[in-house]
């Protein structure tokens, strides 16, 4: 079965330093995978997404994220924190439904970042 | 930019009531979500449409939750009646109707329902 661990339910940064919220995955297919992302009172917004090509993803604002087949993770990074970054993050794995025909989401818990002035 | 839309962006019921949601995706969507959200956790699927059809309401509390889309376009979720447990964001999100590796969700700004 499909599912999504992050590893961490909050993280906390200083503005300018580099951020990373850690995702591992299990998937019985070569899974299709994103981040998303969820501003206090907004909807998700996607940030990246991997789907079989390249396995270094970029993403907006400044976001990207790396598939690693032999670890089963696909961690978010961003070089350099903005006060603005601070949100709920998702990681997210496509289950296809039988046949591989379109699937649906399974979201991790999330990952709220906090950015300290 | 086209939106999902949905309304109300509030709602506050006792229990025992009735609560209906309404989503309009972004047009030309074939692929219509309803996701329940619980404070502190991921959103998950409660029922996906393709067109007018159900494709899966697995995760749908069937004794008390319906949805509906009618003509294909906009939706409408209902519970009735309403539980305290029932209290969350409910997120409805719409897709192109491609192949899985292309299936990007786009979200609306949700419903908050608290029930007292």
């Amino acid at each position: 079965a499909q599912s999504v661990t992050q590893l961490d339910s909050h993280v906390s940064v200083s503005e300018g330093t580099p951020v990373l919220l850690r995702c591992n995955y299990s998937s019985s297919y070569s899974p299709s995978l994103f981040w998303y992302v969820q501003h206090p009172n907004k909807g998700l917004q996607l940030l990246l997404k991997y789907t079989s090509a390249a396995t270094l993803v970029k993403g907006i604002n400044g976001f990207e994220a790396e598939f690693k087949k032999s670890e089963t993770s696909f961690h978010l990074t961003k070089p350099s924190a903005h006060m603005s970054d601070a949100a709920e993050y998702f990681c997210v794995v496509n289950v296809m439904n039988y046949g591989g025909s379109q699937g649906n989401l399974i979201f991790g818990k999330g990952t709220k970042l906090s950015v300290k002035p | 930019e086209a939106e999902v839309a949905q309304s109300p962006r509030y709602k506050i019921t006792e229990k025992s009531q009735a609560v209906a949601f309404w989503c309009d995706p972004i047009s030309g969507h074939a692929t219509l979500y309803w996701y329940r959200q619980i404070l502190g956790q991921g959103p998950e699927l409660l029922v996906q449409f393709q067109d007018e059809s159900v494709v899966d309401d697995s995760q749908l509390p069937k004794d008390r939750f319906s949805a509906e889309r009618l003509k294909g376009v906009d939706s409408t979720l209902k519970i009735q009646p309403a539980e305290l447990g029932d209290s969350a964001m409910y997120l409805c999100a719409s897709s192109l109707d491609f192949p899985v590796a292309k299936n990007i969700q786009y979200f609306g700004a949700g419903t908050r329902l608290s029930v007292l």
